[in-house]
């Protein structure tokens, strides 16, 4: 099955500036995720979706963050205005939601942020 | 809430030499656990997981690891390493019933030195 893809790869603003980020998770897969990794961190989770709806977004600077999944498939999420500290890679993950298989989380390849 | 400790942050090691990459976790209810290795510009590949049963987790490119309940760990093994396993591994703990919230620790680089 293909797996969860995420666009663009790269991106490279100044600080204040808008960007966005797509994920489109493996098919069938009902939960979504965000997660910010800052170099030389482990993954920490922004914000997790149930099919469009908000499960946690409790770690998610409601700020300057937003993230949106409308139909329930694939999700944007949104920094406006970039800080400098927002630099980091931003990875979405899939889950499957049917016991006994709803318990790995599978990656995209992240998009890579840099905030000048 | 579950955290993870990954004691080591670098491990260099020999081409063909045995790797031991070290996680303890911290959690009031039972965890499942991974392993997940990340190379670069790239997203992170699952490498085993352990939900129940048998305390030994074999997983994808001949990695291991052991779940101890009495010491929180569970620390990923492999016999005779290879250049490409140079890479960020990371360990991570979800609860089940509390919507599987992954907690990451903060990753160990291997490098394997030819």
């Amino acid at each position: 099955e293909a797996g969860v893809a995420q666009s663009p790869r790269y991106k490279i603003i100044e600080k204040r500036q808008s960007v966005a980020f797509w994920c489109n998770p493996i098919s069938g897969h009902a939960t979504l995720y965000w997660y910010q990794q800052i170099l030389g961190q482990g993954p920490k989770l922004l914000i997790q979706f149930q099919n469009n709806g908000v499960v946690d977004d409790s770690q998610l600077p409601k700020d300057r963050f937003s993230a949106e999944r409308l139909k329930g498939v694939d999700s944007t999420l949104k920094i406006q205005p970039a800080k400098l500290e927002d630099s980091a890679v931003y990875l979405c993950a899939s889950r499957h939601y049917k016991t006994g298989r709803n318990e790995t989380q599978y990656f995209g390849p992240g998009t890579r942020l840099l905030v000048l | 809430a579950q955290s993870v400790t990954q004691l080591d942050s670098q491990v260099p090691v020999f081409e063909e030499a045995p790797v031991e990459l070290r996680c303890n976790y911290s959690s009031s209810v039972s965890v499942y656990l991974f392993w997940y290795v990340q190379y670069p510009n790239q997203g992170l590949q699952l490498l085993l997981k352990y939900l129940s049963g048998s305390t030994l987790v074999k997983g994808i490119n001949g990695f291991e690891a052991e779940f101890n309940k009495s010491q929180t760990s569970f620390h990923l093994r492999k016999p005779s390493v290879h250049i490409s396993d140079t890479a960020e591994y990371f360990c991570a703990v979800s609860a089940p019933n509390t919507g599987n919230q992954f907690y990451f620790g903060t990753g160990t680089s291997l490098t394997v030195i030819p």
